[in-house]
This record gives C-alpha cells, sequence and structure tokens, in this order.
C-alpha cells in the first residue's frame, strides 16, 4: 500500500537551477494536485489536474510546470529556481468527495 | 480565492483536556473537511462532512458542519499525547479538483 510517493524528500538548489519533483500514486486517482507549505500559511494549491493530459493552475503557479502524461504521475516543474520557492512541497491525490491522500512532502531550500 | 479562518492559531493544553476550535469563511461550501499532520509528515483526513449540521465522530474526535455552510467545528476529547500536531479545516472548492485550507490550528498537549 504505498499510496502517494514523493522524492526526494529533501532537495538544496543554487538560484536560477531547475529540477523536477516526482509524485506517483497507485490508486488510481483521475485528481492530483501539488501544494506548497509555508510557515502560517497553510496549503496553497500549485497546479492540479483532473485526468491524464489535463492539467490547470491553483492559487500560486506562477514558476512551476506539470504534466500528467499517465494517470500515476504529476511531476512537478521548477524551470529557475528562487530563493522564494524555499518551502515545503505536497502532492495529493484523490478520489472526489475531499477524500485526498498526500505524500509526505518534499523539502526544498533554494539558495 | 477562497480563504478559510481557523482559531485559535495555537494551543497549549494539559494531556486529558478536551479541545475544541473552528474554522470560518465568508462563502457557503457543501463540504468541510479536517485534516491532522504530524510533524514531519502530510496531512491525514480525520473527518469529511458532506451536510449542514452534521455530527460526525472518529473515535475522540468529533466535527460538525455549521447550519450557515459557512463554518465548521472539531472536538477533542481527552487529549492525548499523540494529539500533537497541526490541525487543518479544508473545503472542497470544485468537486475534489481544488481543495483549499486554513492555515491551522497547532496543537500542543503537555503531560
Amino acid at each position: 500500500n504505498a499510496g502517494v510517493t514523493q522524492t526526494p524528500k529533501f532537495q538544496v538548489l543554487k538560484t536560477g537551477q531547475s529540477m523536477t519533483l516526482q509524485c506517483a500514486q497507485d490508486m488510481n486517482h483521475e485528481y492530483m494536485s501539488w501544494y506548497r507549505q509555508d510557515p502560517g500559511m497553510g496549503l496553497r494549491l500549485i497546479h492540479y489536474s483532473v485526468g491524464a493530459g489535463i492539467t490547470d493552475q491553483g492559487e500560486v503557479p506562477n514558476g512551476y510546470n506539470v504534466s500528467r502524461s499517465t494517470t500515476e504521475d504529476f511531476p512537478l516543474r521548477l524551470l529557475l529556481a528562487a530563493p522564494s520557492q524555499t518551502s515545503v512541497y505536497f502532492c495529493a491525490s484523490s478520489s472526489g468527495r475531499g477524500l485526498a491522500f498526500f505524500g509526505q512532502g518534499t523539502r526544498l531550500t533554494v539558495v | 480565492g477562497q480563504q478559510l479562518n481557523q482559531s485559535p492559531q495555537s494551543m497549549f493544553i494539559q494531556e486529558g483536556e478536551d479541545v475544541s476550535m473552528n474554522c470560518t469563511s465568508s462563502s457557503i461550501f457543501n463540504t468541510w473537511l479536517w485534516y491532522k499532520q504530524d510533524p514531519g509528515e502530510g496531512p491525514v483526513l480525520l473527518i469529511a462532512l458532506y451536510k449542514a449540521g452534521e455530527l460526525t465522530s472518529n473515535g475522540r474526535l468529533t466535527a460538525q458542519f455549521g447550519i450557515t455552510r459557512k463554518d465548521s467545528f472539531l472536538n477533542i476529547s481527552a487529549s492525548i499525547p499523540s494529539d500533537v500536531g497541526i490541525y487543518f479545516c479544508a473545503i472542497d472548492d470544485n468537486y475534489g479538483q481544488n481543495f483549499v485550507f486554513g492555515p491551522g490550528t497547532r496543537l500542543s498537549v503537555l503531560p
């Protein structure tokens, strides 16, 4: 029962570098999403997907790209990392009706 | 976007005490959710509420969907050390595609 798997768990980037945060789910959920968590601000939605080939922007999409080529995978790309993107990133998948399952998070520091 | 307010922001209680926290919004929603985040982990769903006035329990936790559909309450009875964490309320803004989270209530339980 893997659920939602995120890799890596920790990452340090230099300003201007790019990287991809991986997310995979084995529950055959149609809905997947990416959130960032900053102190005192809860979780804010970056991008989401309602199925393979379909993505849309959330509340804070700038600086991030996503694609959804399969039901299982929903990678998040940082194109030109900036210190403001230092955060904890969570991927979630959902079958609907609020029943979202979260990964363990990726702690990203941009220096 | 939608905004949820949670109170209190943080609380320190003695083991064995009961806890109450709430979540409010300026808009009406049809689904209210309560998640808990343990340190270093992703949020985990505690209770989902789908009907105004609904009262739902999950062990020592009880949550209510406010009759106005603009608020929700979470109560924890007889707190124990493992109740420590951040409690988030959330609403399902788009039929499972878009969850909006409150800023969280941080709970500390003193032995």
